[in-house]
Formats: C-alpha cells, sequence, structure tokens
C-alpha cells in the first residue's frame, strides 16, 4: 500500500490528452512538500520528467504538465504518442515516515 | 553530465550482506548540494527509497524505517563513489537496486540498475 496513491493504469488514443492523479495526505503533499513525477520505460531507470509539481527538466517536451491542488497532483500528457506508453510514478517527502516516498505507478496504454 | 554506475552481485544468499557500489562522473560526492540515494524496484513493493548520504560540512546519513536497523550507506572521497551495505538479507530483498543523484528532492541522474537475487 504507497503512501501515494495513483491509479493502476489509463489509456488514451494518439493526439488526446490524459491525466494521471497523485493521491496524498497532510504529511506529504498537503504539507507542502514538492511533488516530482517520473517516467519509466520497460527495462530502465526512471527519468525525471517533472520537479516541483509543475517543473520541466531540459529535454522534456511540453505535452507534459503537472499540477498540486491540496493533497494531490495530477500529470498531465497532451497530444499522446506511442512513445509515450510508460510507467509513471509521482515523489514526495512524508513526514509520519521521516523518508522519500513514491506511488505505486500508473501504467500508460497508447491505444 | 552526471553519470552513475552501478557495480556487485546479482545474486546474494539468504542471511548474508548485499554491497552495491555507485561510481560517479560528473560531480563529487563531497558536492554541497547533492545528495547519494540508494532506491530499489521490486513487483511487490513497487519503488522505495532506502537511504542516502550526503556532506553539508560533514557527512550526514538518513535511511527509511524499513530497513533502518540493516543498512549503511557510505561515501568515498578517494574513489568519488558511495555504497550501499544491507545485512541479514531475505527473499523479500529481492529487486533491482538503483544509485540515484538528489537535489531538492528529486532524482534527476539514476545508475543504470541492479538486479539482486536473494536466493539459496
Amino acid at each position: 500500500q504507497s503512501v501515494l496513491t495513483q491509479p493502476p493504469s489509463v489509456s488514451g488514443a494518439p493526439g488526446q490528452r490524459v491525466t494521471i492523479s497523485c493521491t496524498g495526505s497532510s504529511s506529504n503533499i498537503g504539507a507542502g512538500y514538492d511533488l516530482h513525477w517520473y517516467q519509466q520505460l520497460p527495462g530502465t531507470a526512471p527519468k525525471l520528467l517533472i520537479y516541483a509539481h509543475s517543473n520541466r527538466p531540459s529535454g522534456v517536451p511540453d505535452r507534459f504538465s503537472g499540477s498540486k491542488s491540496g493533497t494531490s497532483a495530477s500529470l498531465a500528457i497532451s497530444g499522446l504518442q506511442a512513445e509515450d506508453e510508460a510507467d509513471y510514478y509521482c515523489q514526495s517527502y512524508d513526514s509520519s515516515l521521516s523518508g522519500w516516498v513514491f506511488g505505486g505507478g500508473t501504467k500508460l496504454t497508447v491505444l | 553530465q552526471v553519470q552513475l554506475q552501478q557495480s556487485g552481485p546479482g545474486l546474494v544468499k539468504p542471511s548474508q550482506t548485499l554491497s552495491l557500489t555507485c561510481a560517479i562522473s560528473g560531480d563529487s560526492v563531497s558536492s554541497n548540494s547533492a545528495t547519494w540515494n540508494w532506491i530499489r524496484q521490486s513487483p511487490s513493493r513497487g519503488l522505495e527509497w532506502l537511504g542516502r548520504t550526503y556532506y553539508r560540512s560533514k557527512w550526514y546519513n538518513g535511511y527509511a524505517v524499513s530497513v533502518k536497523s540493516r543498512i549503511t550507506i557510505n561515501p568515498d572521497t578517494s574513489k568519488n563513489e558511495f555504497s550501499l551495505q544491507l545485512n541479514s538479507v531475505t527473499p523479500e530483498d529481492t529487486a533491482v537496486y538503483y544509485c540515484a543523484r538528489g537535489r531538492d528532492g528529486y532524482y534527476a541522474d539514476w545508475g543504470q540498475g541492479t538486479l539482486v537475487t536473494v536466493s539459496s
């Protein structure tokens, strides 16, 4: 049972927009700790996609965007492409555990 | 550009010690702005942060509650690398282990991952 809750799977057709939610609590996202997103392709290490809720590292397309509201956060992917098919994870700090935590991951399928 | 290169055995016997090393290029383990982390991933536990070491005028460590009694992360400034030791392993510790550089609570740079299987 992950501290940060994500839907197990989402799907969308090429060109569409999908969102992935990450629900936390008052000891992580709700406490004001930054929320980050990663993309993981099969057999590779996670890749930083969004940091501090809504910031994109250099090289990440602006099709990817992040937002936060209360104890939840969302990752939006617009103009879906086949290469976006991957697992996506959110991550933050949790004060009750005194450590960094990840969501359970969401598998994105491009139809 | 920071690169992290992991090394270590892929098979460890139950009750023994898991040892991995992460060699750093493009940054220093003594950096005053980075942290050096170990994270593992398994189907049953997902992505799990294990611990970190970092230098801020002196060395600090922090460990996840779940492994705190069994884990040690050490820097080696002479080799610019850091290591993970996890004692008394069980099959539950079977996972892909990653080293990662932390900045402001996120991980922009990761090692290639090492699958460690705990089995006799």
